[in-house]
């Protein structure tokens, strides 16, 4: 079982929608962070919030727009998106404090864009 | 890019010990070695991690050689659910996970 949770699990949307997929952690952690991981790929970084504040944006195109509401909350706000952002969405957090302090995953949104 | 390299697959029989090799050669001082696996359909689960000295919890061991340059993840008594894609991640920075191709394993019965 994983103390990060994601949801929804699924969710399937055409290009012209607009929906949030939404992570949150009780373990007090104050960094937290958003993946991409396409089909047979490894995860990759898209954006990360240390204490509460966005601290890395990985060039990632602004039909996502992340947000971190409090500590425990993580969202991800999604706008006219395209087939090939089609992928599964992980979600971690860790403590702040840097070199030393494991990240921790959910099990992710997988996301079908019609 | 990731720092690390890794075989493609490995495969070992179920009881045994399963020994997965990593190679970060141009590995930093301060850049700790973090192991993850991923089961189909799971997000990444968190397995060890270590700066230089050898390190053992109740999933894994972590060995580190002197010079720092590889490392060795071992499952010492593998099972059916330990089937899953390893990957060895040089930190890069506070926050950054880098993650490399992996390995995937295979725990034959």
């Amino acid at each position: 079982d994983t103390e990060v949770t994601q949801t929804p699990k699924h969710l399937v949307m055409g290009m012209t929608n607009k929906k949030s997929l939404k992570c949150e952690q009780h373990m007090g952690h104050r960094a937290m962070y958003w993946y991409k991981q396409k089909a047979k790929k490894p995860p990759e970084l898209m954006f990360v919030y240390s204490y509460e504040k966005l601290s890395i944006n990985e060039s990632v195109p602004s039909r996502f727009s992340p947000e971190c509401p409090n500590s425990s909350l993580l969202n991800l706000h999604l706008h006219a998106l395209q087939p090939e952002d089609s992928a599964l969405y992980l979600c971690a957090s860790s403590q702040e404090g840097g070199f030393n302090q494991p990240q921790h995953f959910g099990d992710g949104t997988r996301l079908s864009i019609l | 890019d990731a720092k690390t390299t890794q075989p493609t697959s490995m495969d070992c029989a179920e009881g045994r010990a399963a020994n997965l090799p990593c190679n970060h050669s141009t590995i930093s001082g301060n850049e700790y070695v973090y192991w993850y696996r991923q089961i189909h359909s799971q997000g990444p689960q968190y397995i060890i991690h270590g700066l230089k000295n050898n390190e053992t919890n109740e999933m894994a061991s972590l060995i580190i050689t002197e010079d720092r340059k590889s490392s060795t993840l071992i499952l010492p008594h593998a099972t059916l659910r330990d089937t899953a894609v390893y990957y060895c991640i040089v930190k890069e920075g506070a926050q950054k996970l880098v993650f490399g191709q992996g390995t995937r394993l295979t725990i034959n019965p």
